[in-house]
């Protein structure tokens, strides 16, 4: 089966900027993750949906950051305003349900200049 | 009480030796450890997991061991190879409507083995 699919692979903007990435799921997985990833450290969760419906996002920067899965299958990540300490990598991961092992995609890496 | 704290932070084995990584929680509502395997530009990978019903799993050369009691939980590669060289991840997560698939991940482990 075809993995996590992931764009752009690399982004880099200015500060202030805004930014949008893409997510395209395991065929069938209705639950979709959005995680962010510091170089250094292990990946935080930001969003979780299930099928096109929010499960949790007590951990989305909501100021700036925000989420949809449209129709319950591909995600869009967006911030705007972009900060420097938003440089991470941004990691879509997606499991066949609640209980299933989630699989990664190879994420978006973005630099905020 | 969501973290999950992950040791040592970088580890050096020879080529054929046991690697250890150490993981510890405190959340007893977590049921589901999984061990992620992330090689440098690629997204973590699932390489074993286990849950607090048996004391061990073990998958080839890999294997978890798990302590209830003591809230730790530890991967050990058997005979490690070049090619396991990487960065590992534990991970946590419960069950209930607030905790089902969100994992919480450790700091990682960034294995190096020699050859």
């Amino acid at each position: 089966e075809a993995g996590v699919a992931q764009s752009p692979r690399y982004k880099i903007i200015e500060k202030r900027q805004s930014v949008a990435f893409w997510c395209n799921p395991i065929s069938g997985h209705a639950t979709l993750y959005w995680y962010q990833q510091i170089l250094g450290q292990g990946p935080k969760l930001l969003i979780q949906f299930q099928n096109n419906g929010v499960v949790d996002d007590s951990q989305l920067p909501k100021d700036r950051f925000s989420a949809e899965r449209l129709k319950g299958v591909d995600s869009t990540l967006k911030i705007q305003p972009a900060k420097l300490e938003d440089s991470a990598v941004y990691l879509c991961a997606s499991s066949r349900d609640l209980n299933s092992p989630l699989h990664f995609g190879n994420g978006t890496r973005l630099t905020v200049t | 009480q969501q973290q999950v704290k992950q040791s040592p932070q970088s580890l050096i084995v020879q080529k054929g030796g046991i690697s250890i990584i150490n993981c510890a929680y405190e959340n007893t509502a977590f049921d589901y450890f999984p061990w992620y395997q992330q090689f440098p530009g690629k997204g973590p990978a699932l390489l074993i997991a286990i849950r607090p019903d048996v004391s061990e799993k073990k998958e080839g050369r890999f294997t978890i061991s798990f302590n209830k009691s003591a809230k730790q939980f530890s991967l050990h590669i058997m005979d490690s190879q070049p090619g396991d060289s990487a960065t590992y991840f534990c991970a946590a997560s419960g069950r209930g409507s607030s905790n089902t698939g969100k994992l919480i991940f450790g700091q990682g482990t960034t294995l190096q083995v020699k050859p």
